[in-house]
């Protein structure tokens, strides 16, 4: 069945270093969401992509959707202890479809 | 800023007890939904409510799962008869008229532990 996985599944980096979470479905997706969950909490939205190729920023963070519309990344420039938590990718297979298909989520630890 | 509730926030159950989760999706939102996430594990759906009926459920969602929307408020979830392995952090989670390409909101969670 359809299958989202994540890249790293943990990262430890220091503050300020720069980090990368990589997303690869196995079936083409019609749009990717991203969502972080801080530890003990809920999974809140951070962006949607659509469009293939397409790359947006919110301050240090760049998400990226792929050519093929079957992978994504997010980069998050000079890390923050705010940013611990653990970072979900989420796609739909189809416009006509509720379902969003979470990938196994890269769980971030920022040291200071 | 409009949120997503939902009660309790801790259940504990014996197995073979039927549970009722509750939450209050964000008022002028008609789209909703409920995952669950295992700890340590990735959120999976379960189902997708849409003009007072189903439009979408997983294979997770079998007969012992059940959603209503009793009012024009509260969306619940029921296990029948709980087992085991349905111990797990229960999300709800609402959206905007248009589902199909928009941001889902989550509540907190329910963690529901069958002894």
């Amino acid at each position: 069945g359809q299958q989202v996985m994540q890249i790293p599944q943990y990262q430890h980096v220091q503050e300020g270093e720069d980090f990368t979470t990589y997303c690869n479905s196995s079936t083409t997706l019609s749009n990717i969401q991203w969502y972080k969950q801080r530890p003990g909490g809920h999974p809140v939205f951070l962006i949607q992509l659509v469009k293939s190729g397409e790359v947006k920023k919110q301050k240090r963070l760049t998400f990226q959707f792929g050519e093929a519309k079957k992978n994504s990344s997010l980069h998050i420039t000079a890390t923050q202890t705010t940013d611990v938590g653990t970072y979900f990718c989420a796609g739909k297979v189809a416009y006509n479809t509720d379902k969003l298909i979470f990938g196994t989520g890269t769980r971030l630890q920022v040291f200071p | 800023e409009p949120e997503v509730t939902q009660t309790p926030s801790h259940q504990v159950t014996q197995m073979g007890q039927e549970v009722i989760l509750r939450c209050v999706p964000i008022s002028n939102h008609l789209y909703f939904y409920w995952y669950r996430q295992i700890l340590g594990q990735k959120v999976e759906f379960l189902v997708s409510f849409y003009n007072n009926e189903i439009s979408e459920k997983s294979e997770i969602f079998d007969d012992q799962f059940s959603v209503e929307r009793p009012d024009g408020s509260n969306f619940t979830l029921k296990i029948r008869s709980t087992k085991l392995e349905d111990s797990a952090m229960y999300f709800c989670a609402s959206s905007l008229p248009d589902g199909l390409v928009a941001e889902q909101y989550f509540g907190p969670g329910t963690r529901l532990t069958v002894t």
